[in-house]
């Protein structure tokens, strides 16, 4: 069976300091990752995946088969990054997962001044 | 474009009542995907329609059941309310099974005493 780890419910950084939201998984194969966001009172809405591996708003995140990680990294936070994130994991292939995304169970990123 | 809408944005029902939950995909997006986030919790897959028919589903019992509709809007039913049914409930909408399109409701939250 698939599964996401996210170990941290709350992540504190300070403005302009590195973050790291971590993100592991379970899945026998190769699975599409996907890094979702939710900023306050906004709707859930994709951020990046690991199949483009472009940077979008200033994060990255390396898809580490070996330790079967998916973290995102952001050199240097900004206030308007606080917001939930959550690491999705899809099987591959055009017919194998449809739109069924496994879910992690987010972690609340907080910049603070 | 209004995106993906939801009604009710808020429902209270009884243990052992039935609920309807509606959704109007994004213009242009042909497939639905429905997903219950309870408090703390990621989104977890329900099923996805596409061409009125119920192409996958998740780990939820047959107390949920979809519907999808010839203008691609979409019902979530559910039976026999539990307690542990209190979550929000989810539709996203796609062109296709493409999760990387995936466009998120803001979703209905359903309370069940």
């Amino acid at each position: 069976a698939q599964r996401v780890t996210q170990p941290e419910k709350l992540l504190s950084v300070f403005k302009g300091a590195p973050v790291e939201l971590k993100c592991n998984y379970s899945y026998s194969g190769s699975p599409e990752l996907f890094w979702y966001v939710q900023y306050s009172r906004q709707r859930l809405q994709l951020l990046l995946r690991h199949i483009s591996r472009e940077s979008i708003k200033g994060f990255t995140a390396d898809l580490n088969k070996g330790e079967t990680s998916f973290h995102l990294k952001k050199p240097f936070a900004q206030e308007e990054d606080s917001a939930m994130y959550y690491c999705a994991l899809r099987r591959p292939g055009l017919t194998g997962g449809g739109n069924k995304l496994t879910f992690g169970t987010g972690t609340q990123l907080k910049v603070e001044l | 474009d209004a995106g993906v809408t939801q009604s009710p944005t808020h429902l209270i029902k009884t243990r052992g009542q039935q609920v309807t939950l509606r959704c109007s995909p994004k213009s242009g997006h042909d497939t639905v995907s429905w997903y219950q986030q309870a408090l703390g919790q990621g989104p977890q897959f329900i099923f996805q329609y596409y061409e009125e028919e119920e192409r996958q589903r998740g780990n939820f019992p047959d107390r949920f059941s979809g519907h999808q509709f010839p203008n691609y809007s979409s019902e979530l039913n559910v039976n026999a309310l539990l307690l542990g049914d209190s979550a929000l409930y989810l539709c996203a909408s796609s062109p296709g099974s493409k999760p990387e399109k995936l466009f998120f409701g803001s979703g209905t939250q359903l309370s069940v005493l």
